[in-house]
């Protein structure tokens, strides 16, 4: 079965701290991995996208990995600001048919 | 350019009445989705369109929902009759590519739909 499974669900960091979020993902065969974030009362919008071959990609202080042996992906956040509380969602695409699957989000809290 | 656009952005209804939300595409953009989005159960896809024909419905929860795209510039998403259980947030979202499923897609602000 196809499945994106994020972790934490929740999280509480400090201004200024590094945090890094989870995706691990069962979606088979694998297409590509998009990371989006999502602020409270509004839609998501895309960070990075990861494919098959590509191991790590960086979007500013935001730096996706991507390890498609294990199936799983990471979000690493530098220096985390107040504008990062938000939910980071996981959404893996299969290179076959019309579907994709989504993760249930990790929602960060950025606390001064 | 204003990005995908929503209406309304707030709908509060009485069990039963008919709701229809609508959804203005980024022009150019050649792939249409709906989604509903709850604390339970995250994102979820209802329905997916590629130059304006529905190619994906499985997601729609049951016959109380529809989906029309009637031309490049805009869709809707009507259920018939609501329920209490339909208390979502609605959002559109649009790609620029045909066949778009592991593209980027480009949300609306969202509907937030309440039933009574």
């Amino acid at each position: 079965k196809n499945q994106v499974e994020q972790s934490p669900q929740s999280l509480i960091i400090l201004e200024g701290k590094n945090c890094t979020l989870q995706c691990n993902y069962t979606v088979s065969p694998f297409s590509n991995l998009r990371w989006y974030k999502q602020d409270t009362g509004r839609g998501p919008v895309s960070l990075t996208i990861m494919t098959f071959s590509e191991n790590t990609k960086s979007n500013g202080r935001y730096t996706a990995t991507l390890d498609a042996d294990t199936k799983q992906s990471s979000l690493h956040i530098t220096a985390s600001q107040l504008s990062d509380s938000a939910s980071y969602i996981c959404v893996v695409s299969p290179n076959t048919g019309n579907q994709f699957y989504f993760g249930t989000g990790t929602s960060l809290t950025v606390i001064p | 350019d204003a990005g995908v656009i929503q209406s309304p952005r707030h709908e509060v209804t009485e069990m039963g009445q008919e709701v229809t939300l609508r959804c203005k595409p980024i022009s150019g953009h050649n792939s249409l989705f709906w989604y509903r989005q709850t604390m339970m159960r995250g994102l979820e896809l209802l329905i997916y369109f590629n130059n304006n024909v529905p190619i994906d419905d499985s997601g729609m929860p049951e016959d109380r929902f529809s989906a029309k795209m009637p031309n490049a510039s805009f869709s809707t998403l009507k259920i018939q009759p609501s329920e209490p259980r339909d208390s979502a947030v609605y959002f559109c979202a649009s790609s620029p590519v045909a066949g778009g499923y592991g593209n980027e897609q480009f949300f609306g602000p969202g509907t937030r739909l309440t039933v009574l």
